[in-house]
């Protein structure tokens, strides 16, 4: 059974619109993150989430906005969609010690057109 | 700022041929880098494949060997002997031992194709 479920696996949009990728974890960590891989690029660390509280924000646009109703969700709402928004989105997960591993979910592929 | 750079793919191999990509980091504003190599098989998701957080130790899964190399900052990942099945993407990537929200920084990636 897969731990870090990620919905939808692929996703439209048309610019200006607003989407929710969802994220749910079954590994029992504390910690979760968001990350985007541009065509490209390299995966890139956007936000991460400690006890439902965010720790880290790399993300310069205030359209990204994370959103944890649960421990174990980490939901990413995009506001005001654009065509450079297109990547897929992994979300990942850790226990809280400096050494645990991060386990990744499928990702999400965003298109905007 | 932080950075990993690795093996330009793709990378062509036949089946029971050696296998190296190289990984170079820099690890400005971290004082006790994680390294690690994850893996992306066809069709799945990213997988971890192996990690190392002690200089000098050497991590292995799968019939693959990386190395953490503080002096030369580097943690290239080797195989003797490859297989069909190790045709994937191979992203090298760092974490940060005493901040573990700070998240990780990967390289390009690589991608691998295995030829019998």
């Amino acid at each position: 059974d897969p731990k870090i479920i990620q919905k939808p696996k692929y996703l439209v949009a048309v610019t200006g619109s607003e989407k929710i990728l969802i994220c749910e974890q079954y590994l029992g960590h504390n910690a979760m993150y968001w990350y985007r891989q541009s065509a490209k690029k390299p995966l890139e660390f956007m936000f991460s989430y400690s006890y439902q509280k965010l720790m880290d924000n790399q993300t310069a646009s205030s359209r990204f906005q994370p959103q944890s109703s649960k421990k174990n969700h980490l939901d990413l709402q995009i506001t005001a969609l654009k065509p450079d928004d297109s990547a897929t989105y992994f979300c990942a997960s850790s226990a809280t010690g400096g050494e645990d591993t991060q386990y990744f979910g499928p990702g999400t592929r965003l298109l905007v057109l | 700022g932080d950075s990993v750079t690795q093996t330009e793919g793709p990378v062509t191999v036949s089946e029971s041929e050696s296998l190296i990509i190289n990984c170079t980091y820099s690890a400005t504003s971290i004082a006790y880098p994680n390294l690690f190599w994850y893996v992306r098989y066809p069709g799945e998701g990213l997988q971890l494949l192996l990690k190392v957080i002690t200089a000098g130790q050497k991590g292995s899964s799968r019939g693959f060997e990386a190395t953490y190399n503080k002096e030369t900052t580097s943690f290239h990942l080797q195989k003797a002997s490859v297989q069909e099945s190790d045709s994937a993407v191979y992203y090298c990537a760092l974490g940060d031992q005493n901040n573990y929200a700070q998240g990780l920084t990967f390289g390009l990636g690589t991608r691998v194709s295995v030829f019998p």
